[in-house]
């Protein structure tokens, strides 16, 4: 039983334009969600956070998006550029810590000249 | 100032045997987190340590998997009896804090491991 998902495997999206990445959860009791990018061969790297308590932050070129009612979250990145090319986990808690975050299993993001 | 750092970053067993994979953590950190990357699949929360105690092993097979974090020393994640469904890319992460902290975990490259 999957509690965070990632229904998109892969996207490709031209330099330059917006990437918009998305993660479902069905748990309503994570309270805290994050988004991890990995590159191949690599362990994954923080990216950017959000807790269930505000439906938006924003960190340079990426801006996360919180809908609690929808139980919904996606990931912005503008302009896209191809050091974005990377795999992209969502990650939820219950607690606001760190302990078990539940992650999704990632969508590859392609960023196309 | 070295991030955390896990070893070997590859392992190759044959079934039956065991396997140890280690983590040092971010300096000054003492929260530790072993997760696993089965092949396209993301990652699963295996257990939470601080030094000398397990926290929560909610991931944890019941049987072969086992973890420590001594008072001095790396984390060790210990698998015994391999089988190749252990075959996965096993992941440490630290962070400074535990509970209540800002969630976020400073991950190591991984260890391979390999069953043949």
């Amino acid at each position: 039983d999957q509690q965070v998902k990632q229904n998109s495997p892969s996207l490709s999206v031209q330099e330059g334009r917006i990437s918009i990445l998305n993660c479902d959860y069905t748990n309503s009791m994570f309270d805290y969600f994050l988004w991890y990018k990995k590159y191949p061969a690599e362990g994954p790297t923080f990216l950017i956070s959000i807790s269930s308590i505000k439906d938006k932050n924003e960190d340079g070129r990426f801006t996360v998006f919180l809908n609690k009612s929808a139980k919904h979250l996606s990931l912005h990145i503008v302009p896209s550029q191809p050091g974005d090319s990377a795999v992209y986990f969502c990650a939820a808690s219950e607690g606001g810590g760190a302990d078990g975050l539940t992650f999704g299993k990632g969508t590859h993001l392609i960023i196309q000249p | 100032n070295a991030g955390v750092m896990q070893n070997p970053r590859h392992l190759v067993r044959r079934r039956g045997q065991e396997a140890r994979l280690r983590c040092s953590p971010m300096k000054g950190h003492s929260h530790v987190y072993w997760y696993r990357q089965l092949p396209e699949e993301g990652l699963k929360f295996m257990v939470y340590l601080q030094k000398e105690n397990i926290i929560d092993e909610s991931g944890m097979p019941k049987e072969r998997f086992s973890a420590e974090f001594p008072k001095e020393g790396p984390s060790i994640l210990r698998i015994q009896q391999v089988v190749r469904g252990d075959s996965a890319a096993y992941f440490c992460a630290s962070s400074p804090r535990g509970h209540l902290n800002t969630g976020e975990l400073f991950f190591g490259e991984g260890s391979r491991l390999t069953v043949l």
